[in-house]
């Protein structure tokens, strides 16, 4: 059975920084392409960041520079490294998993809230 | 960058009624645009992928059509189930602002 469970949200004062995990199970992550993708309270989704199975990364305007995507291949885990956060990072974060490129997000962990404050 | 941008951004129908969602891209995107569901407090599911696949498990009353730039997501007959805030998503990256859909 394909599970996400992120972990590591919490309350952070702007400026600071913060490791998201997203730890997989089922599958092999880095066989995968992988996204973050977060929803700040009360408002839509938005794309944060992708890792392709090849490795490269892409990130929405808004956290490039700022944000990091990276996996851990012997842990089987998934990484999003946050610094300089804001006030409008504040949303809770989901990890998703798309089993090939442009065919969707089929796979999606339950989220974790980062408050920037 | 590639917007999307979907409407009506609420839409209030009746059980039973057929009803569409359009979501526009600001530059041909294939077919490359999925559509997910979420229910209030809930993660999103994926309905419909490369425009108009429906996911395994996804009622057949959800259909997806379109390419380019415009495309649609069609519930044919709403059921109170249905109730939830719809997103388009090209390719891997960008999504929709969402609508909300109520009975």
């Amino acid at each position: 059975e394909v599970q996400l469970v992120e972990s590591g949200g919490g309350l952070i004062q702007p400026g600071g920084s913060l490791r998201l995990s997203c730890a997989a199970s089922g599958f092999t992550v880095s066989d995968n392409y992988m996204s973050w993708v977060r929803q700040a309270p009360g408002k839509g989704l938005g794309w944060v960041s992708v890792i392709y199975s090849d490795g490269n990364t892409y990130y929405a305007d808004s956290v490039k520079g700022r944000f990091t995507i990276s996996r851990d291949n012997s842990k089987n885990t998934l990484f999003l490294q946050m610094n300089s956060l804001r006030g409008e990072d504040t949303a809770v974060y989901y990890c998703a998993r798309a089993v090939s490129p442009g065919e969707g997000l089929r796979y999606w962990g339950q989220g974790t809230l980062v408050t920037v404050s | 960058d590639i917007q999307m941008t979907q409407s009506p951004s609420t839409l209030s129908a009746s059980v039973g009624d057929r009803v569409t969602i359009t979501c526009r891209a600001s530059q041909s995107i294939s077919t490359w645009l999925a559509w997910y569901q979420q229910k209030p407090g809930k993660g999103p599911k994926l309905l419909i992928y490369k425009a108009s696949n429906l996911e395994s498990g996804v009622p057949s009353r959800f259909s997806g059509s379109g390419s380019g730039t415009e495309f649609a997501l069609t519930i044919s007959s709403l059921q109170p189930d249905d109730v939830a805030t719809y997103y388009c998503q090209q390719y891997m990256w960008t999504f929709g602002q969402g609508t909300k859909v109520e009975i």
